[in-house]
């Protein structure tokens, strides 16, 4: 069973350039969360999907938007990099119903470097 | 506003008892967790308590919340050196749908 899986695992941008990042949540999940997690730091919310909708944002610009897909796939988009972008940006899948398994499944991540 | 804390450098012998320290503000908290992150991955799932306990234990993993102190700790027993990694509190509330994170944790195991 593939966990969360996202692409690409590693990317450079030039400051100005837009990037978009892509995650597959783990199999039977539905909502989707984006962190942006920068060097030394603990991961910070960006915002959360379900049924195709941003159901919750964090403290982020809105260079900073997303898309979720019917298949429950989602993108994350940033527009106009900053230096500052540079991070870690880890997605985090979620199933439908409290459980046993409730919690979040993180991915490995993408590395973006803007230069 | 929310917030999480955790002391930054935890460094243990091998074999030994490792206990992580969280604390919390956000009193409509629902869950905790405690996530762990090696050089280079993403965060991996270690376990989580939901805040009408005290305690859980899971294998070597032993969680305790003091939900009056907003106290959250993680005891690992027995360490080994493949459990050096970071390790991350995170606070979550059905009010909203973020997880709230505190700075990490860095675990060295000494051989």
């Amino acid at each position: 069973d593939a966990g969360v899986t996202q692409s690409p695992t590693h990317l450079i941008k030039t400051r100005g350039q837009q990037v978009t990042l892509r995650c597959s949540p783990k199999s039977g999940h539905d909502t989707v969360s984006w962190y942006q997690q920068a060097l030394g730091q603990g991961p910070q919310f960006i915002f959360q999907y379900y049924e195709e909708e941003e159901r919750q944002r964090g403290n982020f610009p809105d260079r900073f938007s997303g898309h979720q897909f019917p298949n429950y796939s989602s993108e994350l988009n940033v527009n106009a990099l900053l230096l500052g972008d540079s991070a870690l940006y880890l997605c985090a899948s979620r199933p439908p119903r409290r459980g046993l398994n409730y919690g979040y499944t993180f991915g490995s991540g993408t590395r973006l470097t803007v230069v | 506003g929310e917030d999480v804390e955790q002391s930054l450098f935890l460094s243990v012998r091998e074999g030994d008892s490792s206990v992580i320290n969280c604390t919390y503000t956000d009193s409509s908290s629902t869950y905790l967790y405690w996530y762990k992150q090696e050089p280079g991955a993403g965060l991996q799932l270690l376990t989580y308590i939901f805040s009408n306990m005290d305690m859980k234990q899971d294998q070597r993993l032993t969680v305790l919340l003091n939900k009056k102190d907003k106290h959250l700790s993680l005891r690992i027993a027995d360490t080994q050196t493949g459990d050096s990694a970071i390790y991350f509190c995170a606070d979550h509330s059905d009010s909203s749908y973020k997880l709230i994170f505190g700075s990490g944790t860095r675990l060295l195991v000494r051989p």
